[in-house]
Parts: structure tokens; C-alpha cells; sequence
């Protein structure tokens, strides 16, 4: 099966640097995907490591370690939009690499 | 605006009733996906296709959930006999072949059951 852990909450300062990390156990692996959600809306992709290491868009980056099981996302210069829901996701499961198993989520609150 | 659209938006519902939710993904994107949500918790994954063909559907599927996509365009989710625990956000996704990571969500439909 897969299981994913992330901290359930996370505040941090506008203008400041938050990082969201996710463990993750699963029986099959292609790469973690990050999402975010804001309240009452849709998840919308962040960004995607297959690979070890550094993946960089604009103000947010994913690292990936595959042999800790382990991910961020680095979120830089934060600002109040970016108080949302942040889901890890497995892509990759026994027999298919489309399906996609995300965790219970981060939530980020950013304050003044 | 050509994202991925759902319908209905909220339903509610009495128990025992069936109700069928309808998804149009983005139209070059061949695989749909549908998935559960609840309150403070990560997308489910329920079922996805490739074009009309469903590829997966989850063990933790009851029989009472069934989907379609008879043409390779839109889907349908249908579940019968509701039940209060069926009561959730009910988001569809789709992605172009070999891009699963990266999938783009529609509004959702938030079904209550009373």
C-alpha cells in the first residue's frame, strides 16, 4: 500500500521561507507531486521531482530524495495568498503509474 | 474558459437515493480521473480512464459506485442506494497521457446525504 506523512499545520511570517515535508512508504514509485488547495477550491499543481534533487518554479521548490523516501516543497517570500492546503501525492502504484495517492495535507497560515 | 468543468455543483440527496455527478475535462487531455474528498483530508483516488476504457477502479470502491466514459469525452459517476457516509466533495481530473503527475482538477461536486 502507500502512506504519506506531512505536518498537519504550518504558520509562518509574510516575506518569510516555510518548508512542507512529506515521507512517504509506498510499494511502487515514479515521482511526488505537490498541490495546493485553497479553502473551497480546487487542487491545482505546484510541481513534480521523478528525480533527486532541486526543482525550482518562481518562489516555490521540490526537493526529492528517493532512497530517504523523503520530499519538500520550499516555499520562498511567502505571501498571504499562499495560505492554503498543500498535498504531497505518489504517482505510482503496482501495475499503474497514473494513479495518484496524496497525503492528508499541510496547512500553511501566513500571518502579518 | 476551457478548464474542467462539473455538474452539479452541490447535490443534495436522501438516503437511498441514486445520484449521478457529470465531468467535462480539458478536451485534449485523454485520461479522467475521479476522486473523494472530506473535510481535512487529501484527494481519494476512485477510478481513472484512458480515453473510454476504465483502467483502475479502487479496492475500497463499493459496488454501489460506477463510472462511465462512453465516448472518451465527458464521465459519468453514479451512486445508488446512498448512504450518510457517501457525503463528501466529489472532484474529477484529467492529464494528457504520460503526465498523470500533473493533473488538472475540476470544481467539484459536494454531495450531502441527509
Amino acid at each position: 500500500g502507500q502512506s504519506l506523512e506531512q505536518p498537519s499545520e504550518v504558520t509562518a511570517v509574510e516575506g518569510a521561507i516555510v518548508q512542507i515535508n512529506c515521507t512517504y512508504q509506498t510499494s511502487g514509485f515514479y515521482g511526488l507531486s505537490w498541490y495546493q488547495q485553497h479553502d473551497g477550491g480546487a487542487p491545482t499543481f505546484l510541481s513534480y521531482n521523478a528525480l533527486d534533487g532541486l526543482e525550482e518554479t518562481g518562489r516555490f521548490s521540490s526537493f526529492l530524495s528517493r532512497s530517504d523516501s523523503y520530499g519538500y516543497l520550499l516555499l520562498q517570500e511567502l505571501q498571504m495568498k499562499d495560505s492554503a492546503s498543500y498535498f504531497c501525492a505518489v504517482r505510482g502504484a503496482p501495475g499503474t503509474a497514473s494513479k495518484l495517492t496524496f497525503g492528508t495535507g499541510t496547512r500553511l497560515q501566513v500571518t502579518l | 474558459d476551457t478548464g474542467v468543468s462539473q455538474n452539479p455543483r452541490h447535490k443534495i440527496t436522501k438516503r437511498g437515493q441514486n445520484v449521478t455527478f457529470r465531468c467535462d475535462p480539458i478536451s485534449e487531455h485523454n485520461r479522467l480521473y475521479w476522486y473523494r474528498q472530506t473535510l481535512g483530508q487529501g484527494p481519494e483516488f476512485l477510478t481513472y480512464f484512458q480515453n473510454e476504457a476504465q483502467l483502475e477502479k479502487s479496492r475500497l470502491l463499493s459496488d454501489r459506485f460506477s463510472a462511465e466514459r462512453p465516448k472518451g469525452s465527458f464521465s459519468t459517476l453514479e451512486i445508488q442506494r446512498t448512504e450518510q457516509g457517501d457525503s463528501a466533495m466529489y472532484l474529477c481530473a484529467s492529464s494528457r497521457q504520460g503526465t498523470a503527475y500533473e493533473q488538472y482538477f475540476g470544481p467539484g461536486t459536494r454531495l450531502t446525504v441527509t
